[in-house]
């Protein structure tokens, strides 16, 4: 079953806009995460947030996480063409060792040059 | 690169068939998870091997099975293949802050 939903299913903007994707979630989590799939390939993992922190910045990527609410939010900067792709948050509920996650459905992000 | 590798990249199969996924994992990490992506969807979990045992398993019926091995590589078995269960099939390894690293995929169609 899918725990988080993303919003929007898909994103179209132009190069140099920010991109704003978010994800809700039904249950308590450990961490939540952010993945990115170009093409139906693997996915790369971008960020992973705690669920005792609020907000965290790696290079071009800002992620914020409020537990009260139950959402996540994935800002991207100054986008380029190269960011085209599937953006997936997934959730870990297990605080012991390996991290099963829940993935929710997508935002499909197109930069257009 | 993420160093999790898997074979083949791409599989036939007809329905009522068996097949075996085969997935490499980063080297050092012991947890290895699959996880099962029909098109147009997020992956689902399908279960999860850490030191050679099975250590947690989604909603898949018991024709899903694995293996992991004592260099920690580890085979997703399916048997009596089904139409539905064409998809890409993700194998990952967990890292020490419980990031998961994905391998390319095995994309199977079930004919």
């Amino acid at each position: 079953s899918q725990q988080g939903e993303e919003d929007p299913q898909a994103l179209s903007i132009q190069e140099g806009e920010n991109a704003t994707m978010n994800c809700s979630y039904k249950t308590s989590i450990n961490n939540l995460q952010w993945y990115r799939q170009n093409s139906g390939r693997g996915l790369v993992h971008l960020i992973l947030i705690r669920s005792n922190e609020r907000e965290k910045h790696s290079g071009r990527l800002r992620v914020t996480l409020d537990t009260s609410k139950k959402s996540s939010s994935l800002l991207i900067t100054a986008s380029r063409a190269a960011d085209t792709a599937s953006y997936f948050c997934a959730t870990d509920e297990d605080e012991t060792s390996g991290s099963r996650l829940t993935f929710g459905e997508g935002t499909q992000l197109t930069v257009n040059p | 690169e993420t160093g999790v590798t898997q074979s083949p990249t791409h599989l036939i199969k007809t329905r009522g068939q068996q097949v075996t996924l085969r997935c490499s994992s980063q080297s050092g990490h012991n947890t290895v998870s699959w996880y099962q992506q029909a098109l147009g969807q997020g992956p689902q979990f399908i279960f999860q091997y850490y030191r050679e045992e099975e250590n947690g398993r989604g909603n898949f019926p018991p024709r899903f099975s694995g293996l992991q091995f004592p260099n920690y590589s580890s085979e997703l078995n399916v048997n009596a293949l089904e139409l539905d269960d064409s998809a890409l099939y993700l194998c990952a390894s967990t890292g020490g802050r419980n990031e998961q690293y994905f391998g390319p995929g095995t994309r199977l169609t079930v004919t």
